[in-house]
C-alpha cells in the first residue's frame, strides 16, 4: 500500500505570495491533519480534516487555510507569506480520524520564504 | 493545560539503554504517542499507550502512568541508527487534536 504523498517536496516563494501545497493520504485514510515544523517550535497543529470538514484547528492566522476533497485529498494554501512561514510541512493521514488512530506522516514539503 | 515536556537532547553509549522521559498536564487526556524522526525525514509511529503500563515492542518499550502523567520511551541494544528525534504527542478525548511535545535529540556514539 502506498504511504502518504505530498507535493511539491520543496518549494521557494518570497514574501507576500501565496502557496498551495498538496497532500494524497494512504489508501482508504479519511483523516488528513496538518502540522508546521520549525527548530524552534517543534512539531505545531495547522488542522484537520475529515470526510471533507475542518474537525479541529490549531492556533495558527486565518491566512492558513486548508480543504479536503472527496477522494481524501487535501490542500493547503498560506497566502500573504511571511520569513516566518518558512519551515517543514507534514501532513499525516489516520483511518478513521479518532485522535486514537495513528497517524501516518508524509515526506514533507520544505517551504523556505525569501 | 497543554504542556509536554521532553528533554532537549540526551547522549548514549552503543550497547547501551536509554530511558527519554515525557511528562504532560492535560485534561482530558486520551492516550499517548511516541514518534521517531531522523533528521531530514518524516516522523514514524513507536507506540501508543492508553493504559497504565509498560507496553514491550522489541528493543523498544513505552510506559504509562496516567495519575502522574508521565510516560518514557525505553530503548535497549542501542544502535548507531537509533540516533533520532523521538516525540511525545497526547490525544485529547474529545476530538481527533493531538499536541506534540518538542523532542527530544538522542545522539548515539560508539
Amino acid at each position: 500500500k502506498a504511504g502518504v504523498t505530498q507535493t511539491p517536496r520543496y518549494l521557494i516563494k518570497t514574501r507576500g505570495q501565496q502557496v498551495t501545497l498538496s497532500c494524497s493520504p494512504i489508501s482508504g485514510h479519511r483523516s488528513v491533519s496538518w502540522y508546521q515544523q520549525t527548530p524552534g517550535q517543534g512539531l505545531q497543529f495547522l488542522f484537520e480534516y475529515f470526510s471533507e470538514t475542518q474537525r479541529n484547528k490549531g492556533n495558527f492566522p486565518g491566512r492558513f487555510s486548508g480543504r479536503q476533497f472527496s477522494n481524501s485529498r487535501s490542500e493547503m494554501n498560506v497566502s500573504t507569506l511571511e520569513l516566518g512561514d518558512s519551515a517543514l510541512y507534514l501532513c499525516a493521514s489516520s483511518l478513521g480520524g479518532r485522535g486514537t488512530d495513528t497517524q501516518y506522516f508524509g515526506p514533507g514539503t520544505r517551504l523556505t520564504v525569501l | 493545560g497543554q504542556n509536554i515536556d521532553q528533554p532537549t537532547e540526551m547522549t548514549a553509549t552503543e550497547g547501551a539503554i536509554v530511558q527519554i522521559n515525557c511528562t504532560y498536564q492535560t485534561s482530558g487526556f486520551n492516550g499517548l504517542f511516541w514518534y521517531q524522526q531522523h533528521a531530514g525525514e518524516a516522523p514514524t509511529f513507536l507506540s501508543y499507550n492508553v493504559l497504565d503500563g509498560l507496553e514491550e515492542k522489541g528493543r523498544f518499550s513505552s510506559f504509562l502512568s496516567r495519575s502522574k502523567g508521565y510516560s518514557y520511551l525505553l530503548l535497549k541494544e542501542l544502535q548507531m541508527k537509533d540516533s533520532a528525534s523521538y516525540l511525545c504527542a497526547i490525544v485529547y478525548s474529545s476530538a481527533s487534536k493531538i499536541i506534540f511535545g518538542s523532542g527530544t535529540r538522542l545522539s548515539i556514539r560508539p
